[in-house]
């Protein structure tokens, strides 16, 4: 699986949009882009997930640049419930059997 | 989505004694079941793919001795961790992929163990 590169740390204030970027330069043609958060003392959740089109759920979008080597995951109104770790992940997602390999993500804290 | 629920959330135990937590998908069939540890301030490490019906897969530096991992069901793994020793205190994690295509993992809800 293509290595990521994100920032330890990021601030946001409540009901500002977060944007948390990924670096995955060397990200193949079939690897997906996955981001899971970790609230403390808590197991990951699965956020959302994109191939090449950006993409938007009920919690988050995501924007994956055009050349794919890089993406952004967008929290539009961040509330103090999205302090948490976020991991953004680079996988095959036909292997659904295999694992998830985490890196160090980025400490989120979202203040008042 | 589905549900991957584990037990016990928190466990204290003595040294030199053997603690179990069992990892249960709630609403689906896994064939595999992946454990993670996660010490203070740091990531999630793979400790090994836990398979239904075979033997378990070890990472790398993980004694298979230590941590015994039992895949009962499609539906429950079980790691033990023998002879736990205040080094093991950790954070346990399990997790699970779902039935469609779209790679998701599903993870439980962890359990943090603390050894005297």
């Amino acid at each position: 699986d293509a290595k990521t590169t994100q920032p330890p740390s990021m601030d946001c204030a409540e009901g500002r949009a977060a944007n948390l970027p990924c670096n995955h330069s060397t990200i193949s043609g079939n690897e997906y882009v996955y981001w899971y958060r970790q609230i403390h003392s808590q197991g990951p959740q699965y956020i959302i997930h994109g191939l090449k089109n950006n993409e938007t759920n009920e919690m988050a979008s995501l924007i994956i640049t055009e050349d794919r080597k890089s993406s952004t995951l967008i929290l539009p109104h961040a509330t103090l419930r999205d302090t948490a770790v976020y991991y953004c992940i680079v996988r095959v997602a036909i292997n659904a059997g295999n694992m998830l390999t985490f890196g160090g993500g980025t400490r989120l804290m979202v203040k008042p | 989505g589905a549900v991957v629920s584990q037990h016990p959330s928190w466990v204290i135990c003595k040294s030199g004694t053997s603690v179990k937590i069992e990892c249960r998908s709630l609403d689906f069939q896994a064939t595999t079941m992946f454990w993670y540890r996660q010490f203070p301030k740091q990531s999630l490490m793979l400790m090994a793919t836990s398979n239904e019906g075979s033997k378990a897969t070890y990472e790398q530096g993980v004694e298979k001795d230590k941590f015994l991992i039992n895949h009962a069901s499609l539906t429950l793994s079980t790691l033990t961790v023998t002879s736990a020793h205040p080094e093991d205190s950790s954070f346990y994690i399990c997790s699970a992929p779902g039935t469609s295509n779209t790679g998701e993992l599903f993870f439980g809800e962890g359990s943090r163990l603390t050894v005297l």
